[in-house]
């Protein structure tokens, strides 16, 4: 089946620094991928959409020059956390529809992010 | 946009008794509904998923329910284990390739030996 595979599983920063999260899908490919958030005991929330070659679509209240988001091919989507803060500390996971496969959505393992 | 609505937000059973979570949405546009069962620290994992031109699917010990008119989804696992316990979460979404999963608000399923 499709498979989306996540890097790295958990990463630890300094506040201040940068901290960029892969996505690639392995068998399939993505034209659009979602990043979600996930802060402890809490649902997936949307952060952005993600389209091949074009520019990514934030959510309300998601701060685009602080996430930055790259698709440059269709196996491939990063997310980059800039400036991470304490805040920022949280479960990133990403998503792809395989087209090929009517309704499908895979989601990667998730990143653990803690910024200390 | 859709809004989905999940409950309850934490549900405990005996085991081998049945498990019912239930989810609304908003969007009449939606129509994939999937199921997704997350443990601490991993993804989500898709269960089961239902489209809208079906009223109900079942896979073994899990089958969901899905009403259009009303727009309510359910899960429902019957024969629940231990390994059953985890966070569920229920989702929708519409049929455009770039169209996000909305997710519920998640379902702490606690199965008691």
């Amino acid at each position: 089946g499709a498979v989306v595979s996540q890097h790295p599983s958990r990463v630890i920063c300094k506040s201040g620094t940068s901290v960029k999260i892969e996505c690639r899908s392995l068998d399939f490919q993505a034209t659009t991928m979602f990043w979600y958030r996930q802060f402890p005991k809490q649902s997936l929330m949307l952060m952005a959409t993600s389209n091949e070659g074009s520019k990514a679509t934030y959510e309300q209240g998601v701060e685009k020059d602080k996430f930055l988001i790259n698709h440059a091919s269709l196996t491939l989507s990063t997310l980059t956390v800039t400036s991470a803060h304490p805040e920022d500390s949280s479960f990133y996971i990403c998503s792809a529809r395989d087209q090929g496969k009517y309704y499908g959505y895979t989601f990667g393992s998730g990143t653990r992010l803690t910024v200390v | 946009g859709e809004n989905v609505e999940q409950h309850p937000s934490t549900l405990s059973v005996q085991e081998g008794d049945s498990a019912v979570i239930k989810c609304t949405y908003s969007d009449s546009a939606s129509n994939y509904f999937p199921w997704y069962k997350q443990e601490l620290g991993k993804g989500p994992q898709l269960i089961i998923d239902i489209r809208s031109n079906v009223g109900e699917k079942k896979d073994q010990r899990i089958a969901v329910t899905l009403n259009k008119t009303a727009k309510h989804f359910s899960l429902h696992i019957t024969e629940t284990q231990p390994e059953d316990s985890a966070v569920y979460f229920c989702a929708a979404a519409g049929n455009s390739g770039n169209t996000p999963l909305v997710f519920g608000k998640g379902t702490r399923l606690s199965v008691i030996a």
